[in-house]
């Protein structure tokens, strides 16, 4: 079974400029959620999206969004970027059983804003 | 609010001996689960194991067991035999069920950076 695939998996982009990232998660995994790691702020959750929906939203500003299609498959937007917002980017997916539902996680997006 | 706890910023061992990373963790939830993900300088997250707040064993995967102490809140992971492989990041991550028994996000720990010497 392939694993979860990001897109791009390097990204330099400017002070002001959007920029989208993919993420295909593992067949059959409905749920894809993404996380932003940094050296000062460790792993910190961004949103969670299950069958197209928004389920979940964690402290970010309106810059940063999401969506996922019908094949499950998930982009992450961006706008306006800032220099803070350099960063690894992480995807994963999961079934989204119960708590003890795995979660996979993709090889990441290194994005940096200069 | 959700917290996890790693009090090893850095750890060495030898190879072939055990290592134990520590981790506590903060929640007034019943229901949560713990996990554990190695991340190598590549940047990939790698589930190791995994511990529900109902399992009464202690979760094992090859080399790898957790030492979940409920009452103390503590989910620590053992390396057993550790390789030069195993030099990574390892984080210490809580989910807790949200209402209607959907998954919640994962809260990570800060990570300890482990060394197996040769």
């Amino acid at each position: 079974k392939a694993g979860v695939t990001q897109t791009p998996r390097y990204l330099i982009k400017t002070r002001g400029q959007q920029v989208t990232l993919s993420c295909s998660p593992i067949s059959g995994h409905r749920s894809v959620s993404w996380y932003q790691q940094t050296p000062g702020q460790g792993l910190q959750f961004l949103f969670e999206y299950f069958s197209e929906t928004q389920r979940n939203k964690g402290n970010f500003p309106g810059r940063f969004s999401g969506r996922q299609f019908s094949n499950s498959r998930s982009e992450m937007n961006v706008s306006t970027l800032e220099l803070g917002d350099s960063a690894l980017y992480l995807c994963a997916s999961s079934f989204s059983g119960r708590a003890g539902g795995e979660q996979y996680f993709g090889p990441g997006t290194r994005l940096t804003v200069t | 609010a959700q917290k996890i706890t790693q009090t090893q910023p850095g750890m060495f061992v030898q190879e072939k001996e055990a290592v134990t990373l520590d981790c506590t963790y903060d929640t007034s939830d019943q229901s949560y689960g713990l996990f554990w993900y190695k991340q190598p300088s590549s940047g990939e997250m790698i589930f190791l194991i995994y511990q529900g707040s109902y399992d009464e064993q202690n979760a094992t995967e090859g080399r790898y067991s957790l030492n979940f102490q409920k009452a103390r809140k503590s989910a620590n992971l053992v390396i057993s035999a550790s390789q030069l492989g195993d030099s990574a990041m390892y984080f210490c991550a809580m989910r807790e069920m949200n209402y209607g028994g959907s998954q919640g996000n994962l809260i990570f720990g800060k990570g300890t950076k482990l060394s197996v010497k040769p």
